[in-house]
């Protein structure tokens, strides 16, 4: 019964360097979504993808490209990181486009030094 | 655009008392409001969906409002336990964010503490 997972859990990256965060569902939901959690912010939607083969930006896409390789998997990516990309990620699916319950991922902290 | 608050930012209460967590917002149009509850380290989990038609939802010893009109919710939890000790976030899905997807708008949540 996993739900929405995530990887990894914790990263280090060097200012520059480039990463993926990986995200996949088994509840066959359509709709799938990054966002970054930071302290005093709440959380803040990066991009979306409202089902397989489409993705949108967010509030605040820049710095991050995305892919929804599947309808299962959407991924998150830093081409260069930047120490403002410091932040909690989660992923998240709803079943459909439409106003439903929406499902979290257990997040990833990725700190940019 | 819309913005969410949510007071206080922290609370700290003895076992058993009866609380409520407020939220607000700037934009009355929206499809629903979602309360969630996130502990440390962890995902958030969804405890209680309102659409903008209805008043309230109730779940176990949660009891959520909705006053679209004023753009106040509250959650209310009855009989509080230290295992309720967690951050609880509302979130609204805006109408003017664009297209029917569940794109939401975060409070930045108040983290609750309930004393043994």
């Amino acid at each position: 019964n996993a739900g929405v997972t995530q990887t990894p859990k914790f990263q280090v990256l060097k200012t520059g360097q480039s990463m993926t965060l990986q995200c996949a569902q088994d509840m066959n939901h359509n709709s799938m979504y990054w966002y970054r959690q930071d302290p005093g912010m709440g959380l803040r939607l990066i991009y979306y993808s409202a089902s397989e083969g489409t993705t949108d930006k967010g509030e605040v896409p820049n710095g991050y490209n995305v892919s929804r390789l599947n309808k299962r998997e959407f991924s998150l990516r830093l081409e260069s990181a930047a120490p403002s990309q410091t932040s909690v990620y989660f992923c998240a699916s709803t079943p459909k486009t439409g106003r439903n319950t929406i499902y979290f991922g257990e997040g990833s902290w990725l700190t940019v030094v | 655009k819309q913005e969410v608050t949510q007071i206080p930012a922290a609370l700290s209460v003895p076992e058993g008392e009866n609380l409520v967590l407020n939220c607000s917002f700037t934009d009355s149009a929206i499809y629903n409001l979602q309360w969630f509850r996130q502990d440390p380290g962890k995902g958030l989990t969804s405890l209680l969906l309102i659409q903008s038609s209805q008043r309230e939802q109730t779940s176990g010893r949660l009891n959520a409002s909705l006053d679209k009109s004023s753009g106040r919710s509250t959650l209310y939890i009855a009989a509080s336990q230290p295992g309720d000790s967690a951050t609880y976030l509302c979130a609204v899905s805006p109408m003017n964010y664009g297209g029917a997807t569940n794109k939401l708008i975060f409070g930045t949540g108040t983290l609750l503490a309930v004393q043994p």
